[in-house]
């Protein structure tokens, strides 16, 4: 069994500070973490994702996340918040077998304030 | 360009309605996917598809029905057994359904109820 826990359901940040963006998931395997993106009315973007490799994962748009296996946590970071960050950005849990289930977290919504 | 098209991007039905809602990619993906959207509670899955002639239901398949005639193409029915089907609806594919492969989305369709 997988689940995936997004702990905030809306983040608001100012313009230039920090993002973060918590996310922990739990995983019977050694599991694939990945995170996207979406704006109003599209499809999902890929902004990032870990697949056991490096456990500092860097992504498109200056995003960034750290696998942390003792904590069961992948949280999404960036060092300073642009306007066009303001999305609703999702942490995803795929685990191993024949078919690739996918469990998606509830979202985060970032808003940033200018 | 490479990507995942859906049409149309709103579709107005009534009820007892049965309509199909268009997936295609030119991606070269083996598998493809269908989720449902409502608010606050992420993607959930409708149907997927790992290879042509093959499809397995997901987690909400109540109501919808799916073909996969062609690799490129991967059309969903929401049928009038679907008892709330007023929703943002996005597919997505996938290289092949491995837990390390990232899913591509297209820009989704909403389908309202009236």
């Amino acid at each position: 069994a997988q689940s995936v826990t997004q702990l905030d359901s809306h983040v608001s940040v100012s313009e230039g500070t920090p993002v973060l963006l918590r996310c922990n998931y739990s995983s019977s395997y050694s599991p694939s973490l990945f995170w996207y993106v979406q704006h109003p009315n599209k499809g999902l973007q890929l902004l990032l994702k870990y697949t056991s490799a490096a456990t500092l994962v860097k992504g498109i748009n200056g995003f960034e996340a750290e696998f942390k296996k003792s904590e069961t946590s992948f949280h999404l970071t960036k060092p300073s918040a642009h306007m066009s960050d303001a999305a609703e950005y999702f942490c995803v849990v795929s685990g191993s077998g024949g078919y690739q289930k996918v469990t998606f977290g509830t979202g985060t919504k970032l808003q940033v304030i200018p | 360009d490479g990507g995942i098209t859906q049409s149309p991007k709103y579709l107005f039905r009534k009820e007892g309605q049965n309509v199909t809602l268009s997936c295609e990619q030119n991606l070269n993906h083996d598998a493809m996917y269908w989720y449902r959207q409502d608010p606050g509670q992420g993607l959930r899955l409708i149907y997927y598809s790992q290879i042509v002639n093959d499809f397995q239901k997901g987690d909400i398949a109540e109501g919808y029905s799916v073909s996969r005639e062609k690799k490129e193409s991967f059309p969903l029915t929401v049928t009038s057994a679907q008892k709330n089907p007023t929703a943002f609806y996005l597919c997505a594919s996938s290289t092949s359904s491995g837990v390390h492969n990232e899913q591509f989305f297209g820009p989704g369709t909403r389908l309202t109820v009236l």
